[in-house]
């Protein structure tokens, strides 16, 4: 059974420091892994596909890298801005799941001023 | 190009009533899927529709039932409502096959159960 886990469970940073978000995974059979931002009280945004073939992905000051035999993503945020503060989820979807995605239970970022 | 669209945003019920949320997937989508996200928690997958047929489902018992329509719209229903059952509901879209592309979400219904 696939289990995704997010570590640290809450992040704390002054503003211009670099945020480094790290998920793990058990299984490493997956098609993809997805990072996902929420705001309070909304719906998912998503942020970074990497496919299983994928290193890494690039988009802006975000860079999300995957290792798939050692089960593990991390999300690099560059010179982080108070609008970055959010719950940052990750998710994987397993070759067996038919799309179904399996999410981590996320990290809550505050970047201060 | 409209993204994935739910309705209501927000609602509140009474122990052992009816609930039914609606889903609109982004346009050109044809599968629909539905998680449970209770507070502080990552989302939890209910189920997955397809050509109006439900193809997988989450550990989640009978009382949580849906409806997919030839648009691809979806429904969930949730009968004899508990107060765990109070949650933000999120509907997921995506293109069958397609598991390397973008699942897109709604903005998500928020139920409380009092």
């Amino acid at each position: 059974k696939q289990e995704v886990t997010q570590i640290p469970a809450a992040l704390s940073v002054p503003e211009g420091e670099n945020l480094v978000l790290n998920c793990s995974f058990t299984d490493s059979a997956i098609y993809n892994l997805q990072w996902f931002r929420q705001d309070p009280g909304k719906g998912l945004t998503s942020l970074l596909l990497i496919q299983s073939s994928q290193r890494e992905q690039t988009s802006g000051r975000l860079n999300a890298s995957l290792d798939k035999s050692s089960g593990r993503s991390t999300l690099y945020i560059a010179a982080s801005q108070p609008g970055d503060s959010a719950t940052y989820l990750c998710a994987v979807i397993g070759t067996d799941s038919w799309g179904k995605l399996q999410f981590g239970a996320g990290t809550q970022v505050v970047v201060t001023p | 190009d409209a993204g994935v669209t739910q309705s209501p945003t927000h609602l509140i019920k009474t122990r052992g009533q009816q609930v039914t949320l609606r889903c609109s997937p982004k346009s050109g989508h044809d599968t629909v899927s539905w998680y449970q996200q209770a507070l502080g928690q990552g989302p939890q997958f209910i189920f997955q529709y397809y050509e109006e047929e439900e193809r997988q489902r989450g550990n989640f018992p009978d009382r949580f039932s849906g409806h997919q329509f030839p648009n691809y719209s979806s429904e969930l229903n949730v009968n004899a409502l508990l107060l765990g059952d109070s949650a933000l509901y999120l509907c997921a879209s995506s293109l069958e096959g397609l598991f390397g592309n973008t699942i897109y979400f709604g903005e998500g219904s928020w139920l409380t159960v009092v």
